[in-house]
């Protein structure tokens, strides 16, 4: 099955600095990432998405790259807000049979943003 | 995007006792929906795919007994974790597919078990 892994596990920055997660994946069929932030004790959010048929995709302060050849993606978030603080994780997932829409999940990033 | 909801938020129960756990969309007809797990400070590790009407696919190593599924209408999933026991302490979280052909999930906020 699919195989995700996440880098780095914790990530501190200042406010207003970038920040970059990046994920790999081990399965070619995937072709659906998102990423998703928790915070403590509430169910991730969806921030951002990207399919197989598309490199790079912006929302605001955050963006995802998407490396099918590598079979790695990334996640970038300019302009660092405290509240940006929180768990990232990234997802992957294989279309088709019985594994249809399965998210398989990295292992998570601790972001902390230091006003 | 889409909402969905779980009740209850938190629940504290005796061993040997049942739990139920509910998860709504609130918005949307979900065709599949997927329960998980996730201990403190780890991953989100999925426990079982529900599609409405028919019968729920366990992952490996998930007892499909003690985890009862059961998916009765595009909007309503329940969880029963039936004889619990302080190693189910965990929190749940549930989340919702609309159907293809993008794979998008939607997360309920947790149901936080604690097994006594």
């Amino acid at each position: 099955g699919e195989n995700v892994e996440q880098h780095p596990s914790t990530l501190s920055v200042q406010e207003g600095d970038s920040a970059v997660i990046k994920c790999t994946y081990s399965d070619s069929a995937s072709n659906y990432f998102p990423w998703y932030k928790q915070e403590l004790g509430k169910g991730p959010q969806l921030i951002i998405d990207i399919r197989s048929n598309v490199g790079e995709k912006k929302d605001q302060r955050i963006a995802v790259t998407l490396n099918k050849t590598a079979k790695h993606f990334s996640l970038h978030i300019t302009e660092t807000q405290p509240e940006d603080s929180a768990v990232y994780f990234c997802a992957a997932s294989i279309p088709g049979g019985t594994s249809y829409g399965k998210l398989t999940f990295g292992q998570g990033t601790i972001l902390t943003v230091h006003p | 995007g889409a909402v969905v909801s779980q009740h209850p938020s938190r629940v504290i129960c005796k061993s040997g006792t049942s739990v139920k756990i509910e998860c709504r969309s609130l918005d949307f007809q979900a065709t599949t929906m997927f329960w998980y797990r996730q201990f403190p400070k780890q991953s989100l590790m999925l426990m079982a795919t529900s599609n409405e009407g028919s019968k729920a696919t366990y992952e490996q190593g998930v007892e499909k007994d003690k985890f009862l599924i059961n998916h009765a209408s595009l909007t309503l999933s329940t969880l029963t974790v039936t004889s619990a026991h302080p190693e189910d302490s965990s929190f749940y979280i549930c989340s919702a597919a609309g159907g293809a052909p993008y794979n998008e999930q939607f997360f309920g906020p947790g149901t936080r078990l604690t097994v006594l």
